[in-house]
């Protein structure tokens, strides 16, 4: 079976810098999304890895180990905007849906 | 370009009625997807059109539950007749290609049977 683990909430001060964990079950692996969500509003594409390592994307970075099963999303110098949540998910094996953990909700302290 | 279009944003309706949802996918996209967040859970997967035809239906809960996706624009998911655990945000996406560059989502339709 296929199962997504992330922390349910976190809270870090502005200016800061979070991590977010996500560790995952496969089976068979076609990458790692992350997406954002603000309250109401539509999950919006962060990133997707699908080899080991960091890639960075401005204050955003997401790393993934594929032998560990883990990933995670860092971000930087933390602005209010930020707080949100943030979903880790894995194609679901073959197909076009994806799996989704159940968030982390993110809140950003002045 | 305009984005997932999704009506209405909330509906409120008695357990025994039916409702409709509406989906509008990005011009183009081929692949539409419906998911579902009940309170305190995951988002999880209800089916997946590519044009009109449905190709995986495998999260759809159960009978009551009818997708549409005529001349392959834009979707319908039809309650009928709902009960107390379909409330949730329903989500529409759609994606042009293999969604390895992410899907889009539309914002939600909030569903709430009384």
């Amino acid at each position: 079976g296929q199962n997504i683990d992330q922390p349910t909430e976190m809270t870090a001060t502005e200016g800061a810098i979070v991590q977010i964990n996500c560790t995952y079950q496969t089976s068979g692996f076609n990458g790692l999304f992350w997406y954002q969500q603000h309250a109401g509003e539509a999950p919006t594409f962060l990133s997707y890895n699908v080899l080991d390592g960091l890639e960075e994307k401005g204050r955003f970075s997401s790393f993934l180990s594929r032998s560990k099963g883990y990933s995670y999303l860092l971000l930087k110098e933390l602005q209010m905007k930020d707080s949100a949540s943030y979903l880790c998910a894995v194609p679901g094996g073959g197909t076009y849906k994806y799996i989704f953990g159940t968030g982390t909700r993110l809140k950003v302290l002045a | 370009e305009a984005g997932v279009t999704q009506f209405p944003s909330h509906s409120v309706i008695e357990k025994g009625q039916t409702v409709t949802l509406r989906c509008d996918p990005i011009s183009g996209h081929d692949n539409l997807y419906w998911y579902r967040r009940v309170m305190g859970k995951e988002i999880k997967f209800l089916l997946h059109f590519v044009k009109e035809s449905k190709q995986d239906e495998s999260g759809m809960p159960n009978n009551r539950f009818l997708a549409e996706r005529t001349g392959g624009t834009y979707s319908t998911l039809k309650v009928q007749p709902a009960e107390l655990e379909d409330s949730g945000v329903y989500f529409c996406a759609s994606s042009q290609g293999h969604p390895y560059s992410g899907y889009t989502f539309g914002s939600g339709t909030r569903l709430t049977v009384v």
